[in-house]
């Protein structure tokens, strides 16, 4: 069991520069989640896959922001133009697709930094 | 819409005394409820879940929580304190289609 797995663990960039992060998900899984977490919150919900299909995406936070997820399996989350208030963690989360009993397994999450 | 408050941002506790976490939930529906524990720069690993069936549930690392449908309460418990549980804890409720989740609460156990 491979867990699900977030690449980079830790982005710093400049304010103004697209940054693009990737999560890999427990294979067997179709579903796949972003959140954001702030310092001293809980994960923000932003989107979620099923399969290839992107099923929810208002709660992205501005247009900036957009996911992927062509193959139905890895997924990728885009930060076009950043901005400071985007520092954050970026965590990513699978599940199976079982109604609402299901729990979401979490990968280590992407620190992102905006300078 | 679900929504989770966890009461008490902060809870401190000695090594081997009762570790109390507070949960309540709302709900249109009848609740999933989940706990979540988070180390330091880690993501978030479940410590327990509540679908249906037994009120009482149990979880990893000798931690339990009953669901109060009565008191919208889903509040975490551990009978005694360890040190590695220091942490962060988070209480979510599951909607149709996201995770809702509570602030946070982070436990300090102190030797």
């Amino acid at each position: 069991d491979t867990g699900v797995s977030q690449n980079p663990r830790h982005k710093i960039t400049k304010r103004g520069q697209n940054v693009t992060f990737r999560c890999d998900p427990i294979s067997e899984h179709n579903r796949l989640y972003w959140y954001r977490q702030t310092l001293g919150q809980g994960p923000e919900f932003l989107t979620y896959f099923q399969n290839e299909a992107q099923l929810e995406k208002s709660r992205l936070l501005s247009d900036r922001f957009s996911a992927e997820r062509p193959k139905g399996s890895f997924s990728t989350l885009e930060i076009q133009r950043t901005e400071q208030g985007d520092s954050a963690m970026y965590l990513c989360a699978s599940s199976l697709a079982l109604g609402q009993s299901y729990e979401q397994y979490f990968g280590p999450g992407t620190r992102l930094t905006v300078t | 819409a679900q929504s989770v408050t966890q009461l008490g941002s902060h809870v401190s506790v000695s090594e081997g005394a009762l570790v109390l976490l507070r949960c309540n939930y709302s709900s249109s529906v009848p609740p999933y409820l989940f706990w979540y524990v988070q180390y330091p720069n880690q993501g978030l690993q479940l410590l327990l879940k509540y679908t249906t069936g037994a009120t009482l549930v149990k979880g990893i690392n000798g931690f339990e929580a009953e669901f109060k449908k009565s008191e919208t309460s889903f509040h975490l418990t551990k009978p005694s304190a360890h040190m590695s549980d220091a942490a962060e804890y988070f209480c979510a409720v599951s909607g149709l289609n996201d995770m809702r989740f509570g602030a946070g609460t982070r436990l300090t156990v102190k030797p």
